[in-house]
């Protein structure tokens, strides 16, 4: 099991210039999820998916979309990237959709440079 | 929304006890929990505690919570500089799947 996987490593942007940080988990987890980590402001939340085809927002989406794939994959696109996205991108999944002790999986981060 | 908050630093000697603390406002916080984030890694679980419980002990590490104050501590003994690491506290209430986070505390250890 390679558990969460997540491409690129690493990635430098020009302001205004698009990418999607790809996202897979082999563990047959339902729900999936996208945070952003900056210094001194822990995980903040950009979306979230129960399910295939279901997609809600966390507590910072603005200037992100994301596409729940299938079951296993989880996108998250920068359309027009702004230095303000400068950040490393973790994407988590869990097996729950409801209440329950669901432990959350991490990848291991993308870091993101935008100039 | 709901809160959760830790200090942002701690540093101990090599050999000492560490003990990181977090508050939380939930009320209805069922299952409290402890990642561990290395250097360049993603998060992985650490430790959990449901609200029924007040001590939960694994080897060196003790986690214990105080649920008419919203303190949740987690205690690692003989702390190693293989310790040193973000250690985040998280709660989720019962009818939710999705976790809040702490803004993750920074172990320093040294000799």
């Amino acid at each position: 099991n390679a558990g969460v996987t997540q491409t690129p490593k690493f990635q430098v942007l020009k302001t205004g210039q698009s990418m999607t940080l790809q996202c897979a988990q082999d563990m047959n987890h339902n729900s999936m999820y996208w945070y952003r980590q900056d210094p001194g402001m822990g995980l903040r939340l950009i979306y979230y998916s129960a399910s295939e085809g279901t997609t809600d927002k966390g507590e910072v989406p603005n200037g992100y979309n994301v596409s729940r794939l299938n079951k296993r994959e989880f996108s998250l696109r920068l359309e027009s990237a702004a230095p303000s996205q400068t950040s490393v991108y973790f994407c988590a999944s869990s097996e729950g959709t409801s209440g329950g002790l669901y432990e959350q999986y991490f990848g291991p981060g993308t870091r993101l440079t935008v100039t | 929304g709901e809160d959760v908050e830790q200090s942002l630093f701690l540093s101990v000697r090599e050999g000492d006890s560490s003990v990181i603390n977090c508050t939380y406002t939930d009320s209805s916080s069922t299952y409290l929990y402890w990642y561990k984030q290395e250097p360049g890694a993603g998060l992985q679980l650490l430790t959990y505690i449901f609200s029924n419980m007040d001590m939960k002990q694994d080897q060196r590490l003790t986690v214990l919570l105080n649920k008419k104050d919203k303190h949740l501590s987690l205690r690692i003994a003989d702390t190693q500089t293989g310790d040193s690491a973000i250690y985040f506290c998280a709660e989720k209430s019962g009818g939710s799947y999705i976790p809040t986070f702490g803004r993750g505390t920074s172990l320093i250890v040294h000799p």
